[in-house]
């Protein structure tokens, strides 16, 4: 199956500081989508995305799907943006959705 | 829209005991996913339904799970006998989505059911 690597692991940020989250794939998808885990656990999706780019006020995605990644961008981040970033690539004819590792984000005052 | 409803929310048991899972997906949403998260294994996928219809199963762990979509606006994962391996978070989630297809809609996932089998 696809395999999905997320960069980096862990993350420790000052609130207001910009980061990039990365994820890279190892076959052709059809989709893909970001996901928030925030620390009660919920699952939260920010972004469909299986090319080009996005923007959602602080946040942006872009996809480049001939290169096999897309990247994740959080501005002026805040401590509601602590949690756990997931990308989900999708492959098939089903489109299933196969979680990376995630990158486990800390802003910290 | 009240979104993926699932219960119970926490869920502890002894081993041996059936478990019972419930999801009621998005309304107007035809395709409903069962994922489990654990710390060893990260989001699996265990099985999809497409219109009700189970179309991939192959990430049921072993022949002691089995689910079910009898209409539109309800699902179960059933564990039976559950084994302390089993604890986990369990996940439901759903979209509006073809099959077969190469394009797909967002994934929305209810706030999960933490299960303990002791």
């Amino acid at each position: 199956g696809i395999q999905v690597e997320q960069s980096p692991p862990d993350l420790i940020l000052q609130e207001g500081a910009n980061s990039t989250l990365r994820c890279n794939f190892s076959d052709s998808v059809n989709n893909l989508q970001w996901f928030h885990q925030n620390p009660w656990g919920q699952l939260i999706n920010l972004f469909y995305i299986p090319s080009g780019t996005k923007q959602n006020g602080r946040l942006s995605a872009t996809t480049v799907a001939t290169e096999r990644y897309s990247l994740l961008y959080i501005s002026s981040s805040q401590t509601t943006d602590s949690g756990v970033y997931f990308c989900a690539p999708g492959t098939g004819t089903a489109s299933k959705l196969t979680f990376g590792t995630g990158t486990r984000l800390q802003v910290t005052l | 829209d009240a979104g993926v409803i699932q219960s119970p929310r926490h869920e502890v048991t002894e081993m041996g005991q059936e478990v019972t899972l419930r999801c009621k997906p998005i309304s107007g949403h035809n395709s409903l996913f069962w994922y489990r998260q654990t710390m060893m294994r990260g989001l699996e996928l265990l099985i999809y339904f497409n219109n009700n219809v189970p179309i991939d199963d192959s990430g049921m762990p072993e022949d002691r799970f089995s689910a079910k979509m009898p209409n539109a606006s309800f699902s179960t994962l059933k564990i039976q006998p559950s084994e302390p391996r089993d604890s986990a978070v369990y996940f439901c989630a759903s979209r509006f989505g073809r099959y077969p297809t190469t394009t797909n809609e967002k994934l929305f996932f209810g706030s999960g059911t933490q299960l303990s089998v002791l």
